[in-house]
C-alpha cells in the first residue's frame, strides 16, 4: 500500500536558517506528491506539489523535488522566517486510490 | 470564492450526547472528505464522497460514527453517542476532482470537538 514517512519533529531553527524536512514514500507506479502546511488554529493549505519524477514544486520560497530513485520529496527553504512556524505534512496520491495519504506532520518553530 | 465552511468551530459536549458536525464544500467540487486529527494518530481520513455518494468509509472508527451528503452543498458527520476519545479536530475538505494527478484538496478550518 501507499505510505509516507516524515522527519520526526519538532524542529526549532533560528530565523534565516536553512530548512530541510525529509519525506520519503512507498507507492507503486508514479504517485503525485504534496506538501501541505497547517498554521496554528487553521486547516491545511497546499504549499506545493509535483506530479512526476524530477518535477520541482515551489511556493513562498519553499522547494521540493520529486526524486523517484530515492522515493523522496524533501522540503527545503533557504532562509526561514518566524512566520513559517507551522506544521508541515507530506502527502501522496496514487492511481487506483483517490485518497491522499499523509505523513505524521513535522512541527516547525522559528525563533527570532 | 468562499472556501470550505465548517460548523461549529468549537464544541464541548458531555459523554453520551449526539454531536453533529456540518460542512459546506466549495461550490462545484465533486469530492468531499472528512478527516480527523489527533495528537496520537495524526491526520486520518474517515470517509469521502464523490458526487454525494460515499466511496470509502473504511476509516470510520465504529458504528457510532456516520456521515451523509444529502446534496452537493452539504454534508454532516454525526457521532452518537460521543465518548471522550472522540475529542479531536475534524476537518472537512473538498476538491474539484480527486487528488490524482496533483489535484488540490481544500480544507476547512476544522471543528474542534471536546467530549467531557
Amino acid at each position: 500500500g501507499n505510505s509516507v514517512t516524515q522527519m520526526e519533529g519538532p524542529v526549532t531553527l533560528s530565523e534565516e536558517a536553512f530548512l530541510t524536512i525529509n519525506c520519503t514514500y512507498t507507492a507503486t507506479g508514479y504517485p503525485s506528491l504534496f506538501w501541505y502546511v497547517q498554521y496554528p488554529g487553521e486547516g491545511l493549505q497546499l504549499l506545493l506539489k509535483a506530479t512526476k519524477a524530477d518535477d520541482k514544486g515551489s511556493n513562498k520560497g519553499f522547494e521540493a523535488t520529486y526524486r523517484k530513485e530515492t522515493t523522496s520529496f524533501h522540503l527545503e527553504k533557504g532562509s526561514v522566517q518566524v512566520s513559517d512556524s507551522a506544521v508541515y505534512f507530506c502527502a501522496l496520491s496514487n492511481f487506483g486510490n483517490e485518497k491522499l495519504t499523509f505523513g505524521t506532520g513535522t512541527r516547525l518553530t522559528i525563533i527570532p | 470564492d468562499a472556501g470550505v465552511i465548517q460548523s461549529p468551530r468549537h464544541e464541548v459536549t458531555e459523554m453520551g450526547q449526539e454531536v453533529t458536525l456540518r460542512c459546506k464544500p466549495i461550490s462545484g467540487h465533486d469530492y468531499l472528505f472528512w478527516y480527523r486529527q489527533t495528537m496520537m494518530r495524526g491526520l486520518e481520513l474517515l470517509i469521502y464522497f464523490n458526487n454525494n455518494v460515499p466511496i470509502d468509509d473504511s476509516g470510520m472508527p465504529e458504528d457510532r460514527f456516520s456521515a451523509k451528503m444529502p446534496n452537493a452543498s452539504f454534508s454532516t458527520l454525526k457521532i452518537q453517542p460521543s465518548e471522550p476519545r472522540d475529542s479531536a479536530v475534524y476537518f472537512c475538505a473538498s476538491s474539484l476532482v480527486g487528488p490524482l494527478g496533483g489535484n488540490t484538496i481544500y480544507f476547512g478550518e476544522g471543528s474542534w470537538l471536546t467530549v467531557v
